[in-house]
């Protein structure tokens, strides 16, 4: 089944203990982004990266890393984690041009 | 700066209504905007329009794109409470030769029944 897989689904954690949320996609799509998603603020973008070692910052950069060695995987890495930072998070993927983007089912994020 | 606005925020309607969804833009380089609909989990893509004035249709719903006012509208007929979700509008610009989207705060509409 063609999908955008994302780990883990529900985190809590505690201020400036590093974490890494995993995104993994199984259609060899180019085109990968991070996007978090905040009450009254909609989905803002993070990072994306438009294919291998290739990344760029989106609208809220601030505190997040990303890499991508690899076509299929693309992980989000929050080095030192503040409660700012708690939010739903979305990994997407399409084959080339963000537009008709496939999501994953989403990150839980807590950050005590 | 870019500004994707949907309208309402919040909707709650009986089944067997029919509902407008609103969407407005002000971006540069417009490309396209497409909607999603949002249940408990991840978005998923219902349209994308293009061209001014050409009705997308899919089963109970439909959308058609205004570019000379700016808008687009969600119309679901004969609600149902499957319906209810979050409806997400965004817009694709081109930025410095790459394409982006550009995200509105969602209509959150809820179906009684």
């Amino acid at each position: 089944e063609a999908q955008v897989t994302q780990n883990p689904r529900y985190l809590i954690t505690v201020t400036g203990k590093k974490l890494t949320v995993t995104c993994s996609q199984n259609m060899n799509h180019e085109y990968m982004s991070w996007y978090r998603q905040d009450p009254g603020l909609g989905l803002r973008q993070i990072y994306y990266s438009m294919n291998v070692e290739v990344t760029d910052k989106g609208d809220v950069p601030e505190g997040y890393k990303v890499s991508r060695k690899e076509k299929r995987n693309f992980p989000l890495i929050l080095e030192s984690p503040s409660p700012n930072q708690t939010s739903l998070y979305f990994c997407a993927s399409s084959l080339r041009n963000p537009h008709v983007l496939t999501f994953g089912a989403g990150s839980r994020l807590t950050v005590l | 700066e870019d500004k994707v606005v949907q309208s309402p925020l919040s909707l709650v309607v009986h089944e067997g209504d029919t509902v407008t969804l609103n969407c407005s833009y002000e971006v540069t380089n417009f490309r396209s905007l497409l909607w999603y609909k949002q249940e408990k989990k991840a978005p998923t893509f219902l349209f994308m329009l293009t061209s001014s004035g050409i009705e997308k249709k899919s089963g109970r719903l439909s959308s058609i794109l205004d570019k000379k006012e700016l808008f687009s509208i969600l119309n679901i007929t004969a609600t149902q409470t499957g319906d209810s979700a979050i409806y997400l509008c965004a817009v694709l610009r081109l930025i410095q030769g790459a394409q982006k989207l550009v995200f509105g705060q969602g209509t959150r509409l809820t179906i009684n029944p």
